[in-house]
């Protein structure tokens, strides 16, 4: 069975500073983990995706993710915040022997001016 | 051109009644989802389609009926809906297998029963 953990419900940032959204998965197969952004009364999309190929990923919007196998850990990173930022960011894990995603609980960011 | 569609955006209805959400999507693909966000944000898988096929089917009350008449269009109809029903509820599409088999979503459904 698979889980994932996003170990913050609530990150706050000034506009310009680092991001930092942590999550940890537990997975039985060699997954396939994604990062998802919802903006307020918006759809899921998509901002990068690990699929085995190289362990730091970079997505949309100057975000980048990192996998580390040794941690479970795949936390996503933005140098510098905007306001456009704040947002709903879901940590999404799926194993290699399942159709299904699994979800962690979101984390929700908010920017400060 | 939007790639997954939702219909309705809002949905509000009484308790007892019957409603349908419509989905469809232009990505090609050959798999589709229905999602359930509950107030908390939380996001549940209910079904998924595989080429018309089921093959994803949750505990989810037989209430909820998924119909998928071809490979881009995935609808639900829930019959006799209950306050707990209440929910944002997204629809998604994905190949199932290969290299790319992200999913994609459309923009959701808020359901308000009252």
């Amino acid at each position: 069975a698979q889980s994932v953990t996003q170990l913050d419900s609530h990150v706050s940032v000034s506009e310009g500073t680092p991001v930092l959204l942590r999550c940890n998965y537990s997975s039985s197969y060699s997954p396939s983990l994604f990062w998802y952004v919802q903006h307020p009364n918006k759809g899921l999309q998509l901002l990068l995706k690990y699929t085995s190929a190289a362990t730091l990923v970079k997505g949309i919007n100057g975000f980048e993710a990192e996998f580390k196998k040794s941690e479970t850990s795949f936390h996503l990173t933005k140098p510098s915040a905007h306001m456009s930022d704040a947002a709903e960011y879901f940590c999404v894990v799926r194993p290699s022997n399942d159709y299904k995603l699994s979800f962690g609980a979101g984390t929700t960011v908010t920017v400060r001016a | 051109d939007t790639a997954v569609s939702q219909t309705p955006k809002y949905l509000v209805t009484q308790m007892g009644n019957d409603k349908s959400i419509k989905c469809e999507q232009n990505l090609g693909h050959d798999t589709m989802y229905w999602y359930k966000q509950d107030s908390k944000k939380f996001l549940k898988i209910m079904f998924s389609y595989n080429n018309k096929e089921l093959i994803i089917n949750e505990t989810v009350p037989n209430r909820f009926s998924p119909k998928s008449p071809d490979k881009a269009h995935l609808n639900l109809h829930i019959n006799s809906l209950e306050l707990g029903d209440s929910a944002v509820y997204f629809c998604a599409s994905s190949h199932l297998a290969g290299q790319t088999y992200e999913q994609y979503f459309g923009p959701g459904t808020r359901l308000t029963v009252t």
